[in-house]
């Protein structure tokens, strides 16, 4: 069974540094990978999605990347602000058999940037 | 505006009441699909759909029925509720099986005393 691992489970930093979310998985025969942002009494929004044939993504201030032999992705964020403070959570698509619509998420960075 | 609806977004209500929670999406998407999210759990998927009609279990969907008779709607059906399922739940739908990102609705929170 797929298992999705975050780390670390909370971090605190300074407003402006470049920090790097870490995420983990057990299984690497998967179609993609995505990244998701989550505010406190929201729903999650969709940040990033790697295909499992894609290395990484950009979008801003954001980069995904994805080593799929490893099981491993990164989300950097550059230049962090008091705006990107939420839980930020990565959930990966299985090749579980044809037509599968399954995704396994891990439990989430709580991210708070300190002004 | 593309989005996804769930009603009602607080729930409480008495164990063995049965309650729907619906789901719409404006997007024409073929995939829909509810998780729960719970503390020290994260996000786990209840059921899924693939079309009108075409539905399949996730991880945890022990206590719950969905339905898919309309493209647009997805309810979650909760027949005998119990305190175990008191959660918050989520819906998404997406365009394109594993090439598309997924897009949420705002959330349900249930309480089942």
């Amino acid at each position: 069974k797929q298992e999705v691992t975050q780390i670390p489970a909370a971090l605190s930093v300074p407003e402006g540094e470049n920090l790097v979310l870490n995420c983990s998985f057990t299984d690497s025969a998967i179609y993609n990978l995505q990244w998701f942002r989550q505010d406190p009494g929201k729903g999650l929004t969709s940040l990033l999605l790697i295909q499992s044939s894609q290395r990484e993504q950009t979008s801003g201030r954001l980069n995904a990347s994805l080593d799929k032999s490893s099981g491993r992705s990164t989300l950097y964020i550059a230049a962090s602000q008091p705006g990107d403070s939420a839980t930020y959570l990565c959930a990966v698509s299985l090749r579980s058999g044809a037509g599968s619509y399954q995704l396994t998420f891990g439990k989430g960075t709580k991210l708070s940037v300190i002004p | 505006e593309a989005q996804v609806t769930q009603n009602p977004r607080y729930l409480i209500t008495v164990t063995g009441k049965k309650l729907t929670v619906t789901c719409s999406q404006n997007m024409n998407h073929e995939y829909m699909s509810w998780y729960r999210q719970d503390p020290g759990l994260g996000l786990r998927q209840i059921y899924y759909s693939m079309n009108v009609e075409v539905t399949d279990k996730g991880d945890v969907p022990e206590g719950y029925k969905v339905s898919r008779k309309e493209k647009r709607n997805f309810p979650l059906i909760l027949e005998s509720p119990s305190p175990n399922q008191t959660s918050l739940y989520f819906c998404a739908s997406t365009g394109a099986l594993h090439t598309d990102t997924q897009y949420f609705g705002p959330g349900t929170r249930l309480t089942v005393l």
